[in-house]
């Protein structure tokens, strides 16, 4: 079946980097974008990003700009989420989830299950 | 950026109640508008998208409506494993996304 499976559950100290992949099955990888988003303990959910699956294109949030990187590997139908220079309000579940339609009729069909990152000394 | 505001954010229902639940947009994104249903621990869910349509195995109880800077997501006959989080997402300013805050249906 179609599915996106994330890695797991990642402790850091504040400074730290993370990278968390997504590993797409079921359909064909590069026909569907890639967008991650985030939500805090106990808050709404977060854009952080887009990723082209075709041509690597991204775009990120003001807020995580310049300390994030997506990217992805089609050889393997992985996607991956690196943050760097952690801090403790980075602390959320993370989730990629596949871009289903046509700009700009974008919708998240496909989740994974999430990533829980917590960043704490 | 656009903003997106829903309300309440939370409410208290019961099962067999007709719920509506209200999204709007800080400027007019037609009917680019997407409703997800968040249940505790598990990811978001596709309920409906461009406004209006019924995401493939979403029960038919759940319907959508609006344009322009108002949206509505209605649950006709509200059911047990209806209650959960409810998050509109624009995506006329995609790739950059944006969610509401999130309504919260509870059992009264």
């Amino acid at each position: 079946q179609v599915q996106l499976v994330q890695s797991g559950t990642e402790v850091k100290k504040p400074g730290a980097s993370v990278k968390v992949s997504c590993k797409a099955s079921g359909y064909t990888f590069n026909k569907y974008d890639i967008y991650w988003v985030r939500q805090a303990p106990g808050q709404g959910l977060e854009w952080m990003g887009w990723i082209s699956v075709y041509n690597g294109n991204t775009k990120y949030a003001q807020k995580v700009q310049g300390r994030v990187t997506m990217t992805t590997d089609t050889s393997t139908s992985t996607a991956y989420m690196e943050l760097r220079s952690l801090r403790s309000d980075d602390t959320a579940v993370y989730y990629c989830a596949r871009d289903w339609g046509s700009p700009p009729d974008d919708a998240l069909d496909i989740w994974g299950q999430g990533t829980m990152v917590t960043v704490s000394s | 950026d656009i903003q997106m505001t829903q309300s309440p954010s939370s409410l208290s229902a019961s099962v067999g109640d007709r719920v509506t639940i209200t999204c709007r947009a800080s400027q007019s994104i037609s009917t680019y508008l997407n409703w997800y249903q968040q249940k505790p621990g598990k990811a978001p869910k596709l309920l409906i998208y461009g406004a209006s349509s019924l995401q493939s195995g979403v029960p038919s109880t759940f319907s959508g409506s609006g344009s322009g800077t108002d949206f509505t997501l209605t649950i006709s006959s509200l059911q047990p494993e209806d209650f959960a989080t409810y998050y509109c997402q624009q995506s006329y300013s995609t790739p950059l996304l944006t969610f509401g805050g999130g309504t919260k249906v509870e059992i009264k």
